[in-house]
């Protein structure tokens, strides 16, 4: 079966610094892969997708980045993370649709906290 | 208009209930609709796909309207458990996938 990891589970850091965010998927071979960001009390917003190796589309303006350097693992970055950067920010994979579908599924989430 | 409206709530029910979710959405051209559901602190899980036939799983039961836009969540005899936020979510064209902002349900014994 699939599973999705992602790491750290909670990071605090000050506003300026970098950030890396990693999320690896297992059990399945070239998944649709995806970032998104959910503020506190608010909806999901996607950040990134990707649908291969080295291929990023980005949905949103912002000091953030992707990267998609293996099949299987997808990393979000900052050069320099502002307070608005705080929230939960998910991971998720899906794969080629059976019919018409796009389930997507998610990782357990980072939670970060800028200050 | 946002694109996917849901009502936030929350709902409180007892036990046993049947409760309703409506999420309405505003791009007609939208191809694919699911329910997530999402626990405090928690990542989303996916609840169930929307066909435009409706479909059952358990007591859960979802319907699409795609003359009026909307889609609808029925949870029959409620469960503790069920306490959690029901994401509308709304794929269109291409990769865009849009989540509405949740409504929350607490279940009370």
């Amino acid at each position: 079966s699939q599973t999705i990891h992602q790491w750290p589970a909670t990071l605090v850091q000050p506003v300026g610094s970098p950030l890396s965010l990693e999320c690896t998927v297992e059990g399945t071979s070239n998944p649709n892969l995806y970032w998104y960001r959910q503020a506190a009390g608010r909806g999901l917003q996607l950040l990134f997708y990707s649908v291969g190796i080295g291929q990023i589309s980005s949905e949103v303006p912002q000091n953030l980045s992707a990267s998609r350097p293996q099949d299987r693992q997808f990393i979000l970055s900052s050069k320099k993370l502002l307070l608005s950067d705080s929230g939960f920010y998910l991971c998720a994979w899906s794969v080629l649709p059976s019919g018409s579908s796009y389930e997507q599924y998610f990782g357990p989430g980072t939670r970060l906290t800028v200050t | 208009r946002k694109e996917v409206e849901q009502d936030p709530g929350p709902f409180n029910v007892p036990e046993g209930a049947t409760v309703a979710f409506n999420c309405t959405y505003s791009n007609s051209a939208s191809q694919s609709f699911f329910w997530y559901r999402q626990d405090c602190r928690k990542e989303p899980k996916l609840l169930m796909s929307v066909y435009s036939s409706g479909n059952e799983d358990g007591r859960f039961t979802a319907q699409l309207n795609r003359a009026s836009q909307y889609i609808s969540l029925l949870i029959r005899d409620s469960k503790l458990s069920d306490s959690a936020t029901y994401l509308c979510v709304v794929k269109g064209g291409g990769f865009k996938t849009i989540f509405g902002a949740g409504t929350r349900l607490f279940v009370k014994a």
